[in-house]
C-alpha cells in the first residue's frame, strides 16, 4: 500500500512552452502533497505544499506564478510548469501524507528537460 | 537559514562491514528526523524514522541514533550489501509536516 505515482515520468520540452506533472496517490487519500525540485547531485528543495481544496502554500524564492499547482482531489495534484526555460530543467518529485500519519510517501518523480 | 547537513559527501564501503552516515541539524526545535534512500532516477524511499523523546531505533538491518545534545543524528546499516549503494537522505520536520532535507551521502558499496 502507500504507492505514489507520478506522470509522465520524463519530458522534453521548448523553451516557452509549459508542462504538466501529475501526481497521484493510488490506494489512499492524501490530505496534503508536496512538491520537490531537486537538481543533479543536490538535495531535494521543497517548492510548495498543497493540501485538496485550497490554494498551495508556496516556499520563499518559488514563483508561484510560474509553477501553478492544483490539488482538486484526495487523489491527485499536478504541478504545472509555465512558459518553462533551460533552468527550469529538474527533476521533479512529490510526495502525499494522509491526515492520520507522519509519514509522507514519495513518488518515482519526473525529469523535466527544456530545451 | 536553519538546514540539515551531513558531514561527508561520500562513503565507500567493504560488502559486509557496517556503514555509518552522518547528519548534524541546527534546528533544536525539530522533533521528527527521517532517512530517505535515494537510487538514481528514483524518488526518496522511507528508511526509519525516530521522534526527538527516543535517543535509538532500529529496524531491520538499521540503526537510527539521535544526539540532541549535539544535534547530530546517524544511520547505521549492518553487513551492507550491494543494493545498499545509493544516495542517503536525512530529513527534520520543520512543521506542518514539511521536510527539509540534508545534502545527502552517497554510498557505493565495495564487492
Amino acid at each position: 500500500g502507500a504507492v505514489v505515482s507520478q506522470h509522465p515520468s520524463w519530458v522534453i520540452c521548448k523553451s516557452g512552452t509549459s508542462v504538466k506533472i501529475e501526481c497521484r496517490s493510488l490506494d489512499f487519500q492524501a490530505t496534503t502533497m508536496f512538491w520537490y525540485r531537486q537538481f543533479p547531485k543536490q538535495s531535494l528543495m521543497l517548492m510548495a505544499t498543497s493540501n485538496e481544496g485550497s490554494k498551495a502554500t508556496y516556499e520563499q524564492g518559488v514563483e508561484k506564478d510560474k509553477f501553478l499547482i492544483n490539488h482538486a482531489s484526495l487523489t491527485l495534484s499536478t504541478l504545472t510548469v509555465t512558459s518553462a526555460h533551460p533552468e527550469d530543467s529538474s527533476f521533479y518529485i512529490c510526495s502525499a501524507k494522509t491526515g492520520g500519519r507522519n509519514e509522507q510517501f514519495f513518488g518515482p518523480g519526473t525529469r523535466l528537460t527544456v530545451l | 537559514g536553519e538546514s540539515v547537513g551531513l558531514h561527508l559527501p561520500t562513503l565507500s564501503v567493504q560488502e559486509g562491514d557496517n556503514s555509518i552516515i552522518n547528519c548534524a541539524y541546527s534546528n533544536s526545535a525539530s522533533d521528527y528526523f527521517i532517512w530517505y534512500k535515494q537510487e538514481s532516477g528514483k524518488g526518496p524511499q522511507f528508511i526509519i524514522d525516530i521522534r526527538s523523546n527516543m535517543d535509538k531505533r532500529q529496524g531491520q538491518r538499521v540503526t537510527v541514533l539521535l544526539n540532541k545534545t549535539v544535534k547530530h543524528l546517524s544511520l547505521q546499516i549492518a553487513a551492507t550489501q550491494p543494493g545498499d549503494s545509493a544516495v542517503y537522505f536525512c530529513a527534520e520536520n520543520l512543521g506542518d509536516y514539511k521536510l527539509s532535507f540534508g545534502a545527502g551521502t552517497t554510498v557505493t558499496v565495495r564487492a
